[in-house]
C-alpha cells in the first residue's frame, strides 16, 4: 500500500522564523510529489516536483525532492501570520488506485505562526 | 470566476437518511473528483470522472454513488447515511492536459451524521 508520512504533524513558531516541513513516501510507480496549502477551506496547489535536486521556489516558499531517499522538504523563510495553515503533501503514482492522478495524501502539517 | 462550487456547505443527517452533495465547475475541466477528509487525516479519493458519462471508483467508494451527465456537474450521492460518513467532502477538478495533481478544489461540504 502506498504511504505518505508528514512530519511534524503540528508546529508553532514565531513570525520571522524559518520552518522546514518534511514529507517521506513509499509508493510504487512514483510520478510526482505535490505540496498544497490548506487554510480554512479548500487546499490550493503550491508545487509539483518530479526530479531530484531541483528546487522549486515561489516567493518565501521553496521545495526540493530527493528520489533516492524518498522524501521532500518544504521551506518557508521569514514566516508571516498568513502562512498559518495545514500543508499537505501528496504523491502521484499512476494505477495505484487513487484515480486518474493516483494521488496519495499525507495527514498534513498544521503550522501556526504566532505574531 | 466561480471555479468549483459545492453545495451545501454544511449538513446534518440522521442515520439512514440519504442526500446529494452538489458540485459544479465552470472551467470546462473534464477531470472531476470527490475526496473526503476526516479530522487529522489526509484526503481520500471516493470517486472520480474523466469526462461526461465516465466514472470510476477511488479508494473509499462504499456507501456513495456518483453520476456525470454533463461536463460541469458531478454530484455525490450518499445512500443510507452512517456515522462513519461524517467528514468534510471536497470536490476538485482539472483539465486533462494540466499537470497531475494541479487540482482546483471547492470550499468543502461539512457533513455530520447523527
Amino acid at each position: 500500500e502506498d504511504k505518505v508520512v508528514q512530519s511534524p504533524l503540528s508546529l508553532v513558531v514565531h513570525e520571522g522564523d524559518t520552518v522546514t516541513l518534511n514529507c517521506s513516501y513509499e509508493v510504487t510507480n512514483f510520478r510526482s510529489l505535490l505540496w498544497y496549502k490548506q487554510e480554512k477551506k479548500a487546499p490550493t496547489f503550491l508545487f509539483m516536483l518530479t526530479s531530484s535536486g531541483i528546487e522549486k521556489k515561489s516567493g518565501r516558499l521553496s521545495s526540493i525532492l530527493d528520489k533516492k531517499e524518498l522524501f521532500s522538504i518544504l521551506n518557508i523563510t521569514a514566516t508571516q501570520t498568513g502562512d498559518s495553515a495545514v500543508y499537505l503533501c501528496a504523491v502521484g503514482a499512476p494505477y495505484s488506485g487513487g484515480g486518474a492522478d493516483g494521488l496519495t495524501f499525507g495527514k498534513g502539517t498544521h503550522l501556526i505562526i504566532q505574531p | 470566476n466561480a471555479g468549483v462550487t459545492q453545495t451545501p456547505k454544511f449538513r446534518i443527517l440522521k442515520i439512514g437518511q440519504s442526500m446529494t452533495l452538489q458540485c459544479a465547475q465552470d472551467m470546462n475541466h473534464n477531470y472531476m473528483y470527490w475526496y473526503r477528509q476526516d479530522p487529522g487525516m489526509g484526503l481520500k479519493l471516493i470517486y472520480y470522472s474523466v469526462g461526461a458519462g465516465i466514472t470510476d471508483k477511488g479508494e473509499v467508494p462504499n456507501g456513495y454513488n456518483v453520476s456525470r451527465s454533463t461536463t460541469e456537474d458531478f454530484p455525490l450521492r450518499l445512500e443510507l447515511a452512517a456515522p462513519s460518513q461524517t467528514s468534510v467532502y471536497f470536490c476538485a477538478s482539472r483539465l486533462s492536459g494540466s499537470r497531475v495533481g494541479e487540482l482546483f478544489f471547492g470550499e468543502g461540504s461539512r457533513l455530520t451524521v447523527l
